[in-house]
């Protein structure tokens, strides 16, 4: 398998602009997760999704951003508009299950920069 | 809530040294331990994981045992490598399967 990707690798936008990063799970994985990570606050999970379905957006930062599952292979991150301090890589997980001892697999992150 | 803590970095050592991250956790119930390593320009990769009490996770001659007595889950490689060299993340995972991680530790391993 091809591991969970991720598009783009960079994205340098304007504030104000809309941003969308996009994610495909490990083929099979029926969890999905988008995690942040700055110098600041480290690592924080923004959103997980459980069949398409999103289970737990209590660390979306602001209404800012959105985020859908259209398709068990497809996900997207959505921040309209965009903002200087939502510069941060941003990562998708995949999992086969939700219980503690199931391991997430990360992709390779997004590099936002927001100007 | 759920924490992870871990030691202070960046830790810088020469090749064949000895290594230690220390990492302590919080939890309700029983959570699984993970050491995630993250390479320069990548994502995050499971380096080694332990489920229960007393396991030993180990891989690429890293170790880290599930201490519940002291709620402790360091890593240690007997001989580090330069190819060692990365960001090396704690992290437990409850039952509701979110991952709890720590601040991560640099680690640069000198030739």
């Amino acid at each position: 398998d091809a591991g969970v990707i991720q598009s783009p690798r960079h994205e340098v936008t304007e504030m104000g602009q809309e941003v969308t990063l996009r994610c495909k799970p490990i083929s099979g994985h029926d969890y999905l997760f988008w995690y942040r990570q700055t110098m600041m606050r480290g690592l924080e999970l923004l959103i997980y999704f459980n069949n398409n379905v999103p289970i737990d957006d209590s660390g979306m930062p602001e209404d800012r951003f959105s985020a859908k599952m259209p398709n068990a292979s497809f996900s997207t991150l959505k921040i309209q508009p965009s903002e200087p301090r939502d510069s941060a890589v941003y990562f998708c997980a995949s999992s086969l299950g939700s219980t503690s001892t199931d391991t997430q697999y990360f992709g390779p992150g997004t590099r936002l920069t927001v100007l | 809530g759920n924490s992870v803590t871990q030691m202070e970095g960046p830790v810088t050592l020469s090749e064949e040294a000895f290594l230690t991250i220390n990492c302590t956790y919080t939890a309700t119930g029983y959570p699984s331990l993970f050491w995630y390593v993250q390479y320069p320009g990548e994502g995050l990769q499971l380096l080694l994981k332990a489920t229960k009490a007393d396991d030993k996770g180990s891989n690429k001659g890293f170790e880290a045992t599930y201490r519940k007595e002291t709620t402790s889950f360091h890593l240690e490689k007997g001989s580090v490598q330069v190819s060692d060299s990365a960001v090396y993340f704690c992290a437990l995972s409850g039952a509701n399967s979110k991952l709890t991680f720590g601040k991560g530790i640099t680690l640069s391993v000198r030739p």
